[in-house]
């Protein structure tokens, strides 16, 4: 099976940063991919990683260490609409991905 | 950018009817589709893997004459739920994959909220 975990829940205050951590331990491993969903709506894509090292975009950075089977996704400056859940998705092969539980942020003013 | 349309985003229907959710990929061919399934405060379930043109693969514990899938065209995959109980409730999404400039990319549908009485 696939283990991909990260925290429940996580709250931060409105211009902060946060940092949500995933770890995997996957049959097969061709990249690992962050979305972001709001409640009753598909995910967005917010960033792949496939080799180790920092991705940035803008106020989203991913991570991976793909020796210590470890991602992180980094969001500074928050703003109100960042509140969601953000979905660290590994892909197994093609394009199969298989997701973690998810991470819910609650952004406080 | 690409877009996948997925239709209806939500259906109410009684137990024991069949319901039909429709996944097209807009402006691009898409040789897999893909169909999740969400139970709410919950991540995606990969249900099954849909290539046009053969037999949909799916994951374990998934029934596949239960949850039919259709793939008949590059742009179309269906996923019918038959006789549908109140625990298929769910929201079902569909994504596609589709080779660009760049790479392969995935794209989601929008998502069908099904509720069954």
């Amino acid at each position: 099976g696939q283990n991909i975990d990260q925290p429940t829940e996580m709250t931060a205050t409105e211009g902060a940063i946060v940092q949500i951590n995933c770890t995997y331990q996957t049959s097969g491993f061709n990249g690992l991919f962050w979305y972001q969903q709001h409640a009753g709506e598909a995910p967005t894509f917010l960033s792949y990683n496939v080799l180790d090292g920092l991705e940035e975009k803008g106020r989203f950075s991913s991570f991976l260490s793909r020796s210590k089977g470890y991602s992180y996704l980094l969001l500074k400056e928050l703003q109100m609409k960042d509140s969601a859940s953000y979905l660290c998705a590994v892909r197994i092969y093609d394009y199969k991905l298989s997701f973690g539980a998810g991470t819910t942020v609650t952004v406080r003013a | 950018g690409a877009v996948v349309s997925q239709h209806p985003s939500r259906v109410i229907c009684k137990s024991g009817t069949s319901v039909k959710i429709e996944c097209r990929s807009l402006d691009f061919q898409a040789t897999t589709m893909f169909w999740y399934r969400q139970f709410p405060k919950q991540s995606l379930m990969l249900m099954a893997t849909s290539n046009e043109g053969s037999k949909a693969t799916y994951e374990q514990g998934v029934e596949k004459d239960k949850f039919l899938i259709n793939h008949a065209s590059l742009t179309l995959s269906t996923l019918t739920v038959t006789s549908a109980h109140p625990e298929d409730s769910s929201f079902y999404i569909c994504s596609a994959s589709s080779k660009q400039q760049g790479g392969e990319k995935l794209f989601f549908g929008s998502g069908t909220q099904l509720s069954v009485l």
